[in-house]
């Protein structure tokens, strides 16, 4: 079981917006930077933020983070069938090392 | 263009230790402000930091799993090698080797902005 906590699922129709909840403690969201990861099944995730919520070229404004005490989200605004993946948050932990979220299934209806 | 390949066994046996070779390209493992990692994914599961390496041979691991896993740097080569010694059924997994932007601190850091394509490993007798 993973420390941060997500919603195993979320959907949406086409053109709605969702969002992804990630929840940690002081010790890792509380105090360092969220990073947001997409997954297309069959292939590498791929990172979609970075830093304070800072996009990697290619990556559509539709994305939008956002991060408060110790929980982050991810938003998908004008969802489209591309869309549909599986996202993963990760923060360094005060301990050292990474942790990754259990991650959430995107499902465009 | 940065690239990363991941090669090795893609089956051992309960034990045994496992040995993987990721192979870079388009920028060097002695390059400042970057480190090479790797991350792993059982079948249907979420992702797991493993361990990352850094230009300056600095190293990171996950606290799990420390104890079983060594990383090592060939600079001739180019190629940062993972050990998971005593493997185990629940160690099947993809096992991604990653490129880690570094740059001056956190506030610019892009981890795992890289990915190989992964490397499907399975634990059986």
């Amino acid at each position: 079981q993973s420390v941060l906590t997500q919603p195993p699922s979320a959907s949406g129709a086409p053109g709605q917006r969702v969002t992804i909840s990630c929840s940690g403690s002081s010790s890792n969201i509380g105090e360092n930077y969220v990073y947001w990861y997409q997954q297309v099944p069959g292939t590498a995730p791929k990172l979609l933020f970075f830093g304070a919520n800072q996009r990697p070229s290619g990556v559509p404004d539709r994305f939008s983070a956002s991060k408060s005490g110790t929980s982050a989200s991810l938003a998908v605004s004008q969802l489209r069938p591309e869309d549909e993946a599986d996202y993963y948050c990760a923060v360094w932990d005060n301990s050292q090392t990474v942790l990754f979220g259990g991650g959430t299934k995107l499902t465009v209806l | 263009q940065i690239t990363l390949k991941e090669s090795g066994p893609t089956r051992v046996k309960p034990t045994q230790t496992l040995t993987l070779t990721c192979t870079l390209s388009g920028f060097s493992v002695s390059d400042g402000g970057v480190g090479v990692g790797w991350i792993r994914q059982p079948p249907g599961k979420a992702l797991e930091f493993l361990a990352l390496t850094y230009w300056d041979d600095d190293q990171r691991f996950s606290a799990s799993l420390r104890n079983r896993l060594t990383v090592t740097r060939d600079t001739s080569r180019n190629q940062v090698v993972l050990t998971v010694t005593n493997m185990v059924p629940v160690d099947t997994a993809t096992y991604y080797c990653v490129h880690y932007y570094y740059g001056s601190g956190a506030h610019d850091s892009r981890p795992f902005d890289h990915w190989g394509q992964g490397l499907l490993v399975t634990v059986s007798s």
